[in-house]
């Protein structure tokens, strides 16, 4: 079956530190993957996503890149801020089964000043 | 162009009741899908819904029941109310259709209190 494992938080940074959050993916068939991201309060926001093997996805400083070999699509962003502190989802969708995506567990980021 | 709609942000139910959330998609999405957030499951897959036809299930008891309007409007109703569907309740929204790779974009939750 499908699913998605991301490594456990939470992760505490200090502003402009390397930011790494791990993900590793079981699939069948040919997944696209996508990292949201949530702050308190709200729903999730599509933050980047990958839809072939060796596709990188970024969107503000973050980048992705899909690992068919290692099946991982590690999130990364060379210098965070404190506005970065959210709660990152790893997920992908289902070729066979249209609209069924598949979440990991959440990696909850403070980023210290 | 507005974003997925959800209401009531907020419902504190007591337990045996019933309740209903209402999702408005961004406009030109067909396909709805619900998702629960807890602490303890993350985010676990509910329903989505595609053009009135509910085309996916997850693995939740038949008390969870959701419906799409021709205008792609979806309400999602939870009978006999226990105290563990406290949780936040996600709709999401995206083209559907065969384009698997459509990401989908989220409202910002009905949150559910069961007492």
């Amino acid at each position: 079956g499908n699913s998605v494992t991301q490594m456990e938080g939470p992760v505490t940074l200090s502003e402009e530190a390397f930011l790494t959050i791990n993900c590793t993916y079981t699939a069948t068939g040919y997944p696209s993957l996508f990292w949201y991201v949530q702050y308190p309060g709200e729903g999730l926001q599509l933050l980047l996503k990958a839809t072939k093997a060796d596709d990188k996805g970024s969107n503000k400083g973050f980048e992705a890149t899909y690992r068919k070999e290692t099946t991982s699509f590690h999130l990364e962003k060379g210098s965070v801020q404190v506005s970065d502190s959210a709660v990152y989802f790893c997920a992908l969708s289902d070729g066979d089964n249209f609209n069924k995506f598949y979440f990991g567990s959440g990696t909850k980021l403070n980023v210290k000043p | 162009k507005a974003g997925v709609t959800q209401t009531p942000r907020y419902l504190i139910k007591t337990r045996g009741q019933q309740v209903t959330l209402s999702c408005s998609p961004i406009s030109g999405h067909r396909s709805v899908s619900w998702y629960q957030q807890t602490p303890g499951q993350g985010l676990q897959f509910l329903f989505e819904y595609f053009s009135e036809t509910q085309r996916n299930k997850g693995n939740f008891p038949g008390r969870f029941s959701g419906r799409q309007f021709s205008n792609s409007r979806s309400e999602m109703n939870v009978s006999t109310l226990e105290l563990g569907d406290s949780a936040l309740y996600l709709c999401a929204s995206s083209f559907g259709g065969r384009t698997y790779n459509s990401p989908l974009h989220f409202g910002n939750g009905t949150r559910l209190t069961v007492t």
